[in-house]
């Protein structure tokens, strides 16, 4: 299967809000529930941020949110943090006990 | 806590094999699915599969079937990861982490190992 589409980069000032968003087909995305985001700073290991569209984990900023609208999965960060400024992941189930990741986006605090 | 550790960097030669370890402790082992995910350098995330440590079933990515072999020990909490065949492009951060959903596989990576760097280089 194909990696998900996310744009490269986003960038948005302090207290901003900014949307990423996560492009698969109607075999991934589209067709189920599953998508989770992930953070990852330099050389860190990622953070789950979203899963199932839209649920946060537990210590989890309730500035991140999830939502999906047909095949495409968004995640808002509000309230931008100079905390924030990582890369992003998407996933998705993708049917047959697969699972495939977004392409990433580049989050830039300016 | 919740921790994951892997074993430590590996320098290989084209042709040949590479096997991870990943040390789970503080949680119930045969509770949790593991997957495998590798990032080749300034690439993004590649899923490569997923292991049930309490039955041993397995499921690999299409492109890696064939080169990628997922155990585990139970008596030692510990998953493994062996890929074969290695060639220059699989240059990467290979990392297990484990999937927050309990007894089924849900595909949320709620806990990461701290990632093994796999060189391949002739």
């Amino acid at each position: 299967q194909s990696a998900l589409t996310q744009p490269p980069s986003a960038s948005g000032s302090p207290g901003q809000s900014v949307t990423i968003s996560c492009t698969g087909t109607s075999s991934d995305v589209g067709g189920y529930n599953y998508v989770s985001w992930y953070q990852q700073h330099p050389g860190k290991a990622p953070k789950l941020m979203i899963y199932e569209v839209s649920e946060r984990p537990s210590g989890v900023p309730d500035r991140f949110s999830g939502s999906k609208s047909g095949n495409t999965a968004s995640l808002t960060v509000s309230g931008l943090q100079a905390e924030d400024e990582a890369d992003y992941y998407c996933s998705s189930y993708a049917g047959s006990n697969n699972w495939v990741f977004g392409t990433g986006t580049k989050v830039t605090v300016l | 806590q919740v921790q994951l550790v892997q074993s430590g960097a590996e320098v290989k030669k084209p042709g040949a094999s590479v096997k991870v370890s990943c040390k789970t402790s503080g949680y119930i082992f045969t509770g949790f699915y593991m997957h495998w995910v590798r990032q080749a350098p300034g690439q993004g995330l590649e899923w490569l599969g997923w292991i049930n440590p309490n039955s041993g079933a397995k499921n690999y990515t299409q492109k890696f079937q064939g080169r990628v072999t997922m155990t585990r020990d139970t008596s030692i909490s510990t998953v493994s990861m062996e890929l074969s065949r290695l060639r220059s492009d699989d240059t990467a951060v290979y990392y297990c982490a484990r999937d927050s959903y309990n007894s089924v596989v849900g595909g949320a990576l709620d806990i990461w190992g701290q990632g093994t760097m796999v060189t391949v280089s002739s």
